[in-house]
């Protein structure tokens, strides 16, 4: 099974921080990674898919790279509403992984 | 639109089984690509992938739940149901189903949208 790793598991910054959050996976994933956000108390919501495809209507200060086993969320300018939980997941192989969260403090 | 919206108990006994029911629109689980997933979150939490089911039947579980996991779908009602069986407290969490189109090798491409989530709580 494939482990999905992300650090760090919290972080605080100030509005208009740039702010990257890493996943790595236990081996190759290609660029099976998706990104997803999650506010308190509410559903995650897909950010990016296929490591660095931004999914439609989600704001352009997010983007996505890498591929392999290393991944990065980056969130350039940080806004208040972009305090969440971020969860990095491998669709490349049964069992489904989601990393264990970063939480984005403001 | 697509809304997806689970549905069960909110309070379940040690060693019962527990039934979710999602409940879709916007979207068929006859058309070719769809799938459903089951996506669990114990409070405070990462989350943990269960179970999906695509148009054409095929399931997929997580291995170490697959013994207690049983996931249907019932296309004419617009639901997917999962039973989870022998429940203990540590499968207290939200439950949340999600949308997926397309898949390659079998693993799902992504999951969106997602329902709101329901929270179960397994406790005597």
């Amino acid at each position: 099974d494939i482990q999905m790793t992300q650090s760090p598991s919290s972080l605080s910054a100030s509005v208009g921080d740039r702010v990257t959050i890493t996943c790595r996976a236990s081996q190759s994933i290609n660029n099976y990674l998706n990104w997803y956000q999650q506010k308190s108390g509410k559903a995650p919501k897909l950010l990016m898919y296929g490591a660095s495809s931004l999914q439609s209507g989600v704001p352009s200060r997010f983007s996505g790279s890498g591929s392999g086993t290393d991944f990065t969320l980056t969130i350039n300018s940080l806004q208040p509403e972009d305090s969440a939980s971020y969860y990095c997941q491998q669709s490349y192989s049964i069992p489904i992984a989601f990393g264990q969260g970063t939480k984005v403090e403001i | 639109q697509i809304t997806l919206t689970e549905s069960g108990p909110t309070l379940v006994n040690p060693t019962q089984t527990l039934t979710l029911t999602c409940t879709f629109s916007g979207f068929s689980l006859s058309t070719s690509g769809v799938g459903v997933g089951w996506i669990r979150q114990p409070p405070g939490k990462a989350l943990e992938w269960l179970a999906l089911i695509y148009w054409d039947d095929d399931n997929r579980y997580s291995p170490s739940l697959k013994n207690r996991l049983t996931i249907t779908k019932d296309t004419s009602k617009n639901q997917v149901v999962l039973t989870m069986t022998n429940v203990d407290p540590v499968d207290t969490a939200t439950y949340y189903c999600a949308h997926t189109q397309g898949r390659v090798r079998g693993v799902p491409n992504w999951f969106d949208p997602w329902g709101q989530g329901t929270l179960v709580t397994v406790s005597s």
